[in-house]
Parts: C-alpha cells; sequence; structure tokens
C-alpha cells in the first residue's frame, strides 16, 4: 500500500533553516510527482509547491519563491523540502502530498511535520 | 490568481440530516476541483476528484457535483464521523493548487 512518512518535530530559532523529508513507498516513485502543504495553527490549506517524481521539476508560489527548495533522492524514495530564513509566521504543520496519475489532485498525504519557528 | 470562496464557513447540522457545501471559483477551473476531509491532528484525506468522482474507499454518501466556477459536495445523510473540516481545491493552471478556506462541519 501507498505509504508517504515524514521526518519528525522541529524547533528553530528565527533566521534558521529547516529541511523536511518524505518517504515513500508502496509505488514507483519516479511514476508521480509530490506537492507540499502547510497548516498553520488553526488555519487553512497553502500550497508550497510541486515537484515532478523523475525530472526534478519545481514549481513554487511567489509568497514563497526564493526561500524554499524542493527535492527528490530517487535512490531512497524520500522528497525533500527547505525552508530557509525562518519567521514566526513559518510555524505550521508541512505534509507531503502524492500527485494523482492525472496531477489534477493529490491522493496520498505524509502525516504531517509540526516546524515550530520561536527564539 | 484563482481564488476560491467556500460557504458557509459553518454549519451545523445532525446525523441522519443532509449537507450541501459549496466552493465557487473566481474563474473557470473547469472539473479540477477536488474535495478533501480533515479532522483535528490528521491529514486532509481525498474525498472527490475532478468535480464528482469519488476516491477510493470513499462511501457513497459523498457525492460531488458541478464545472466552471460553482461546486457542490454533498453529504447525503451524515454520520458521526462526517463531522470534520472539508476543503475543495482547484488545479486548473497545473502545477499551481488553490484551496479554499474550507468549511466546519458541526454537531448540531
Amino acid at each position: 500500500q501507498v505509504q508517504l512518512v515524514q521526518s519528525g518535530a522541529e524547533v528553530k530559532k528565527p533566521g534558521a533553516s529547516v529541511k523536511v523529508s518524505c518517504k515513500a513507498s508502496g509505488y514507483t516513485f519516479t511514476s508521480h510527482g509530490f506537492n507540499w502543504v502547510r497548516q498553520a495553527p488553526g488555519q487553512g490549506l497553502e500550497w508550497m509547491g510541486w515537484i515532478s517524481g523523475y525530472n526534478d521539476n519545481t514549481k513554487y508560489p511567489q509568497k514563497v519563491q526564493g526561500r524554499v527548495t524542493l527535492t527528490t533522492h530517487t535512490s531512497t524514495s524520500t522528497a525533500y523540502m527547505e525552508l530557509r530564513n525562518l519567521t514566526s509566521d513559518d510555524t505550521a504543520v508541512y505534509y507531503c502530498a502524492r500527485d494523482s496519475g492525472s496531477s489534477t489532485h493529490s491522493d496520498y498525504w505524509g502525516q504531517g511535520t509540526l516546524v515550530t519557528v520561536s527564539s | 490568481e484563482i481564488v476560491l470562496t467556500q460557504s458557509p464557513v459553518t454549519l451545523s447540522l445532525s446525523p441522519g440530516e443532509r449537507a450541501t457545501l459549496s466552493c465557487r471559483a473566481s474563474q473557470s477551473v473547469s472539473n479540477y476541483l477536488a474535495w478533501y476531509q480533515q479532522k483535528p491532528g490528521q491529514a486532509p484525506r481525498l474525498l472527490i476528484y475532478d468535480a464528482s468522482n469519488r476516491a477510493t474507499g470513499i462511501p457513497a454518501r459523498f457525492s460531488g457535483s458541478g464545472s466552471g466556477t460553482d461546486f457542490t459536495l454533498t453529504i447525503s445523510s451524515l454520520e458521526p464521523e462526517d463531522f470534520a473540516v472539508y476543503y475543495c481545491q482547484e488545479r486548473n493552471n497545473w502545477p499551481r493548487i488553490t484551496f479554499g478556506q474550507g468549511t466546519r462541519l458541526e454537531i448540531k
């Protein structure tokens, strides 16, 4: 069965960087892209970017462009999200989600990783 | 940039009642509209994709309809486990994604 298992919670200071991992299993890694989505406490869902599963193509929303980098490591079936220059506004649960075959939606989600930014 | 507006913000109903949730797009998204359910402390779960297709394992009481700018998620007869937050999501400009702000379905 398809599973996405994310790395554990992180606490970072303002200005630092964080890198969250998402290990995929149960399917051919290169056949699907990944979306990253975050959710601030008590808030809705916000798209953080997309990465192809086979050629490292990426797309980011303007809001975080320049601060976020998505990568994949095919040999370990793992996707990564790095966010730099953290502020308290980046405190959120970060989710990885697998792109569906038709790429119109995300069909499987990781369990989420809480990133807390605090001095 | 496409904006998705969900209504109502909160919907209070009793088990057994019918729930109707709305999602309106600021411009046409064709049928590239999905619905997710999220319970506290959990990741979102895909319910409906491409406006009207139920995802694997989703009960038949969940249905989606609409195209263009107006979409509806209907839960025909609410079960206790259906009380949650529901989000719509569009992907008309792949790979960009936009989410609605969510509708909280609460027990009356």
